[in-house]
């Protein structure tokens, strides 16, 4: 079993469409993140989430907007995408909020934007 | 006060060799230091952490050495072997419920030649 799944792998679409990425994890961790790793590997964090609730909300367009039905879930949807907006966005979680807590990262989703 | 430095930004080492990557922080607040691993196509995974209460942990054939008066952290890996070829991240955080999200390094893409 997957501990961090994301959905889609990959995602191609064209300026101005408006996108979801789905994150879910089996770990039953209170934590969960979302991370944007651009072309040269940087990886920034964009939002996390602590028992439903937004406790991390970085400098990142108001285009981007996190939802977490259920502790075990955060989505990512992503409105009138940008070209700037392509990189590889990875969900993570961990069992509690802190940075000295282990974070289990997904495989990433890869969004491309024509 | 955030950043946290990290380099090179790639290294080239025969099997066998040792790598060794530094990594230099600015917030006296941070208490947590984890490596990550990072292989193509895949998330992120936690290596091997360090507090500032130790000078040096050791896992294997990873090292971490911290230098809490320079603020400065390196990762040592004895007897690289080819699977050791990945990008590694050096983070800094600090831990608990009033903590810190996790700030990484821009990551050090490690090539093992046999």
């Amino acid at each position: 079993d997957t501990a961090v799944s994301q959905t889609p792998k990959y995602l191609v679409t064209q300026m101005g469409n408006d996108k979801s990425i789905k994150c879910e994890q089996n770990l039953g961790h209170d934590t969960m993140y979302w991370y944007k790793q651009d072309s040269k590997k940087f990886l920034k964090i964009m939002f996390s989430y602590n028992n439903k609730e937004l406790i991390i909300n970085e400098t990142v367009p108001n285009r981007f907007s996190p939802k977490s039905p259920d502790k075990a879930h955060l989505n990512l949807h992503i409105n009138s995408l940008e070209l700037g907006d392509s990189a590889v966005y990875f969900c993570a979680s961990s069992q509690e909020w802190g940075a000295n807590q282990p974070q289990h990262f997904g495989d990433g989703t890869r969004l491309s934007i024509l | 006060q955030q950043q946290v430095k990290q380099s090179p930004q790639s290294l080239i080492v025969q099997k066998g060799g040792i790598s060794i990557i530094n990594c230099a922080y600015e917030n006296t607040a941070f208490d947590y230091f984890p490596w990550y691993q990072q292989f193509p196509g895949k998330g992120p995974a936690l290596l091997i952490a360090i507090r500032p209460d130790v000078s040096e942990k050791k896992e294997g054939r990873f090292t971490i050495s911290f230098n809490k008066s320079a603020k400065q952290f390196s990762l040592h890996i004895m007897d690289s072997q080819p699977g050791d070829s990945a990008t590694y991240f050096c983070a800094a955080g600090s831990g608990g419920q009033a903590g810190t999200a996790l700030i990484f390094g821009k990551g050090t893409t490690l090539s093992v030649s046999s």
